[in-house]
């Protein structure tokens, strides 16, 4: 199993321009979801998905937006890069999102928007 | 609503002493407790967690932690550190039924040799 994986590593944008970061995991699981870590807050989830078609709001979902079209991807999308959104994301997978399972990380994307 | 903090941003640890990672949480439900260990540049992975029972986890790389319900602490110990283990901690705390993660700040651990 491959387990997380995020593409791309780096990635360096401009204010405005858009773009989507992808997440795929191949471990069959049904709960997905992103965060960001930002220097002293550790990591805020974005948004999160409990299976395909479903998804919902985290604690900092503004700018950004997901869908979940199958059970292994997730993509999330910016849609006008800001500064504010230079930080590093984090995809992660859990087997079931009710349950107290362990959520598996990605290896992350380093985004800076200049 | 559920809340963490870690009380220490930086704990720097010579290899072979003892360390204690502190995390406090905020909750007005019972919770799952959690600590992942993220190497440089890398992502998270877990180090124990905390469901139910027996107060005292153990977890991989020797470390364990202690729920402490009165005194809503989940701190992290490991009774001798190795270069190795220098990397970011983090405490974290998810309710029952919601598998969301609320994440403390996370506390560095250095340790020198």
């Amino acid at each position: 199993n491959a387990g997380v994986t995020q593409t791309p590593k780096f990635q360096v944008l401009k204010t405005g321009q858009s773009m989507t970061l992808q997440c795929a995991q191949d471990m069959n699981h049904e709960y997905m979801s992103w965060y960001r870590q930002d220097p002293g807050m550790g990591l805020r989830l974005i948004h999160y998905s409990v299976g395909a078609g479903i998804t919902d709001q985290g604690e900092v979902p503004n700018g950004y937006n997901v869908s979940r079209s199958t059970t292994e991807d997730f993509p999330l999308r910016l849609l006008s890069a800001a500064p504010s959104q230079t930080s590093v994301y984090f995809c992660a997978s859990s087997r079931e999102g009710g349950a107290p399972d362990t959520q598996y990380f990605g290896p992350g994307t380093r985004l800076t928007v200049l | 609503a559920q809340s963490v903090t870690q009380l220490d941003s930086q704990v720097p640890v010579f290899e072979e002493a003892p360390v204690e990672l502190r995390c406090n949480y905020s909750s007005s439900v019972s919770v799952y407790l959690f600590w992942y260990v993220q190497y440089p540049n890398q992502g998270l992975q877990l180090l124990l967690k905390y469901l139910s029972g027996s107060t005292l986890v153990k977890g991989i790389n020797g470390f364990e932690a202690e729920f402490n319900k009165s005194q809503t602490s989940f701190h992290l110990r490991k009774p001798s550190v190795h270069i190795s283990d220098t990397a970011e901690y983090f405490c974290a705390v998810s309710a029952p039924g919601g598998g969301k993660l609320i994440f403390g700040q996370g506390t560095e651990l250095s340790v020198k040799p």
